[in-house]
């Protein structure tokens, strides 16, 4: 059981927009932690994505977003692509310790 | 190019101890928190250890008492020592760079080597 939640899995046609929640509490998300988004395509290392919320690493293309409210915190992916099918994971703190969200499997129909 | 490279994974017994490694190269090393993170096969991310600058550790509970993290800047290399292991212990094992945010104690994690695997069984 992950501290953050996020929908095990999420789907969407080519071009679509799709969006992946992750849902802490007031001890982590909620007390003013950060989020950051990590991608795992398959076989290899995660990959990150977002950082601060809602900041793109250079390199990350702009159909990536993130954006954060209370004690959850969001990923948009606009003109969803193939090469998008990938894993994602939230990341944020917990009174001091890292956590994860359980990860989102996204699949490009 | 900034690059962590891990080593030192296998199979080992329930009880026994590993040691991993992993080599940081790219960067200034004894500037960042480093972190080890580990995912069992089909499973999500866990984080294992962190250390800081200074030295200072943090582990979570499911690991304090018996996994350590340990650097060595000079070699810019950082470990993990792992004791007392159990088949849920299981996992490919990645070490992350620490990026902090900024006036917190807080980090993200940029880049990710490539992980190796530790797998505990009879």
């Amino acid at each position: 059981q992950s501290v953050l939640t996020q929908p095990p899995s999420v789907s969407g046609a080519p071009g679509q927009r799709v969006t992946i929640s992750c849902t802490g509490s007031s001890s982590n998300i909620g007390a003013g932690y950060d989020v950051h988004w990590y991608q795992q395509l398959p076989g290899t290392a995660p990959k990150l994505l977002i950082y601060g919320n809602s900041n793109r690493p250079s390199g990350v293309p702009d159909r990536f977003s993130g954006s954060k409210s209370g004690t959850s915190a969001s990923l948009a992916i606009t003109g969803l692509q193939a090469e998008d099918e990938a894993d994602y994971y939230c990341q944020s703190y917990d009174s001091r310790d890292v956590v994860f969200g359980g990860g989102t499997k996204l699949t490009v129909l | 190019e900034v690059q962590l490279v891990e080593s030192g994974g296998g199979l080992v017994q329930p009880g026994g101890s590993l040691r991993l490694s992993c080599a940081a190269s790219g960067f200034t090393f004894s500037s960042y928190d480093m972190h080890w993170v580990r995912q069992a096969t089909g499973k999500g991310l866990e984080w294992v250890s962190a250390i800081g600058t200074a030295g200072d550790t943090y582990y979570p509970g499911s690991v304090k008492g018996r996994f350590t993290i340990s650097r060595e800047n000079a070699k810019n290399s950082l470990y993990l020592q792992m004791n007392s292991l159990r088949a849920g212990d299981t996992a490919v094992y990645y070490c992350a760079r620490g990026v902090a945010v900024a006036g917190t104690g807080e980090n993200w994690f940029d880049p990710w080597g490539q992980g190796t695997l530790v797998t505990v069984s009879s």
